[in-house]
């Protein structure tokens, strides 16, 4: 089974700042991972899938990178909206895991 | 607009069979896409149980194939999951959700049911 680490547990950031929330796996998963964010109480909502392509609808601010083992969501300036929980899911092998999830708060 | 509900008991006895059935609907079951079930206990992260094709193919989370059956019914656009044995580790909000063609990442999710295992 894959390993999906998330780093940091907890991310305090500022409105108009950057954040930048990170996914590892313990082996590769070429580019099959996705981001998703989820807010309290509600379900998770897909942001990032084929680790750099946006899903319908999800703002330029978010971006995604990275390949292999080593993968990057990037907030570019956060809005009082995306202060949330985010996790990362890899889709290359069974079973499919996600990540333990990175929480941003307002700082 | 694809639309995903979860019904089901939100309270099972320990030993019984957890049973929940995701009605969808904007969006026919028996279209080129995988259906899915992930499930969140109280406080902690998310973990994929299983995944369904309208024609039955499936595939299991290994850590539960032993207790998961899933299920799907064209007639009615819905797929189902049971899950025996239940014991308190396995409370927990159940949502079901789309996997966009063969592409196995979630794009359309349920609200989400809370399921708690109590006697």
């Amino acid at each position: 089974e894959i390993v999906m680490t998330q780093s940091p547990a907890t991310l305090s950031v500022s409105p108009g700042e950057r954040a930048t929330l990170s996914c590892r796996a313990s082996q590769s998963v070429s580019s099959n991972l996705a981001w998703y964010q989820q807010k309290p109480g509600q379900a998770p909502r897909l942001l990032i899938y084929g680790a750099s392509t946006r899903a319908t609808g999800v703002p330029a601010r978010f971006s995604g990178s990275g390949s292999g083992t080593e993968f990057t969501l990037t907030i570019s300036s956060l809005q009082s909206e995306d202060f949330a929980v985010y996790y990362c899911q890899q889709y290359n092998n069974w079973p499919r895991t996600f990540g333990q999830g990175t929480t941003v708060e307002i700082k | 607009q694809v639309q995903l509900q979860e019904s089901g008991p939100g309270l099972v006895k320990p030993s019984d069979t957890l049973s929940l059935t995701c009605a969808v609907s904007g969006y026919s079951i028996s279209s080129s896409n995988w259906w899915g079930w992930i499930r969140q206990p109280p406080g902690k992260g998310l973990e994929w149980i299983g995944y369904i094709y309208y024609s039955g193919s499936i595939y299991y989370n290994p850590s539960l194939k032993s207790r998961v059956t899933m299920s799907v019914d064209t007639s009615k656009n819905q797929f189902s999951l049971k899950l025996s044995s239940v014991t308190a580790v396995d409370t927990a909000v159940y949502y079901c959700a789309r996997a966009y063609r063969s592409s196995w990442y979630f794009d359309y999710w349920g609200q989400g049911t809370l399921v708690t295992v109590s006697s």
